[in-house]
Order: structure tokens, then C-alpha cells, then sequence
């Protein structure tokens, strides 16, 4: 069976310090992985993801994340926060050749001025 | 381009009344889901449809069912709501993944916030 765990759900950091939000999960096939976050009374928005080749991938405003295979992990970091920030930020699976995403519960980043 | 618009935007049911969640996607796109988002929990598949024509369970699709009227539609059906349902609904589309280099990302709706009381 596959799972995706965000081990903190509330990550409070002050603005223009970096930050860490931890993904890992477990899976017995390659998968594809996601990163997508969530603003206030809103939908959810792809960050960035990774589907093969290069394990540090890049994303929009600012954010990237590394997969990691040998420790199942797909970590997404910023080097520098800001205020605009703040949101809930979500980890997502899929098996490939699978047609679920499977997502973690949730980080929840305060960006503190 | 909307991508994926999801109506009603907001609904308030009884106890054991029926409502249906629509929801359009206007990409083309073969796959459709439903995920319901409650806090602590992150999102949860309810169910997906593959392809026009298809349907398949997710991890609680129990209360719900759904209809893929067509390529652009998936709508989701509770018969007799209870407080348990009280959620925010999502309503997802990507990508068929068993097309040689299709796009994996899934596209989100706005949500659907319900209410049962």
C-alpha cells in the first residue's frame, strides 16, 4: 500500500528565513511526485513535481524540492520566505500507470513578519 | 480558459436531504476525481472516473455516487446527507497516465464547501 506523511503541521518562520517542509512516502512502484499548495478559501495549485530525470526540481515562487528514492523523500524548500507565503502546503503521490493521487495531511506554513 | 469549475460554491443541507455537486473541466482531459478535504486529513479520493464511461471507488466512497455524463463532466451525488459529510469538496482532472507522455498534474477546482446540519 502507498502513503504520503507530512510530519509537521504547522511550520511558523520568520519572512526572508529558509524553510524546510518535510514529505515522505511509501510506495512499491515508481512513483510521481507533487507538491501543491492551498491559499485561504481557495483551490489547490500544482508548485512544482517530479516525474523522472533530474532529482531537484524547480518550481513557481521560489520553491523547490529534491526526491530522494533511497529515502523516499521529496522535501520542498524556499531559501527566503515571504509574508504572501502563508498557506497550507500538501505532498501528493501517484503510483505511475495509476490514476489516484494520494496526498499527505498537510503542512500548514506562517510566514511571521 | 476556466479549467475545472465546480457549482455550488457553497451549500447548507438537512439531515437526510439529497443534493448533486457538478463539476466541468473544459482541458479535454480523459480523468476525473472527486476528494473531499476535511482538517487533519489533507484530501481524500471518494471516487474517480479513468474515462468517459468509467468509475471507480477511491478510500471512502461510502454516501456517495457519481456520474461521468461525459468527457467534460463528473458530478457527485450524496442521496441522504449526514453531519459526517459536512466537508469541503474538490473536484480534480488530468491526464489519462496510460497515454505515452501524458501530463500527470491534476487540475483543481475551487471547491465546494458543505455544510449538513
Amino acid at each position: 500500500a502507498q502513503s504520503v506523511t507530512q510530519l509537521d503541521s504547522q511550520v511558523p518562520v520568520f519572512e526572508e528565513a529558509p524553510v524546510e517542509l518535510r514529505c515522505n512516502y511509501s510506495s512499491s512502484v515508481s512513483v510521481y511526485l507533487f507538491w501543491y499548495v492551498q491559499y485561504p478559501n481557495q483551490g489547490l495549485q500544482l508548485l512544482l513535481k517530479y516525474l523522472s530525470g533530474s532529482t531537484l526540481v524547480k518550481g513557481i515562487n521560489g520553491f523547490e524540492a529534491e526526491f530522494n528514492k533511497s529515502q523516499t523523500s521529496f522535501h520542498l524548500r524556499k531559501p527566503s520566505v515571504h509574508i504572501s507565503d502563508t498557506a497550507e502546503y500538501f505532498c501528493a503521490v501517484r503510483l505511475t500507470g495509476a490514476n489516484n493521487l494520494f496526498f499527505g495531511t498537510g503542512t500548514r506554513l506562517t510566514v511571521i513578519p | 480558459n476556466a479549467g475545472v469549475t465546480q457549482t455550488p460554491k457553497f451549500q447548507v443541507l438537512k439531515t437526510g436531504q439529497s443534493m448533486t455537486l457538478q463539476c466541468a473541466q473544459d482541458m479535454n482531459h480523459n480523468s476525473m476525481y472527486w476528494y473531499r478535504q476535511d482538517p487533519g486529513m489533507g484530501l481524500r479520493l471518494i471516487y474517480y472516473s479513468a474515462s468517459e464511461g468509467t468509475t471507480d471507488k477511491g478510500e471512502v466512497p461510502n454516501g456517495y455516487n457519481v456520474s461521468r455524463l461525459n468527457k467534460r463532466e463528473f458530478s457527485l451525488r450524496l442521496e441522504s446527507a449526514a453531519p459526517s459529510q459536512t466537508s469541503v469538496y474538490f473536484c480534480a482532472s488530468s491526464e489519462s497516465p496510460f497515454v505515452a507522455g501524458a501530463n500527470t498534474e491534476a487540475f483543481f477546482g475551487q471547491g465546494t464547501r458543505l455544510t449538513v446540519v
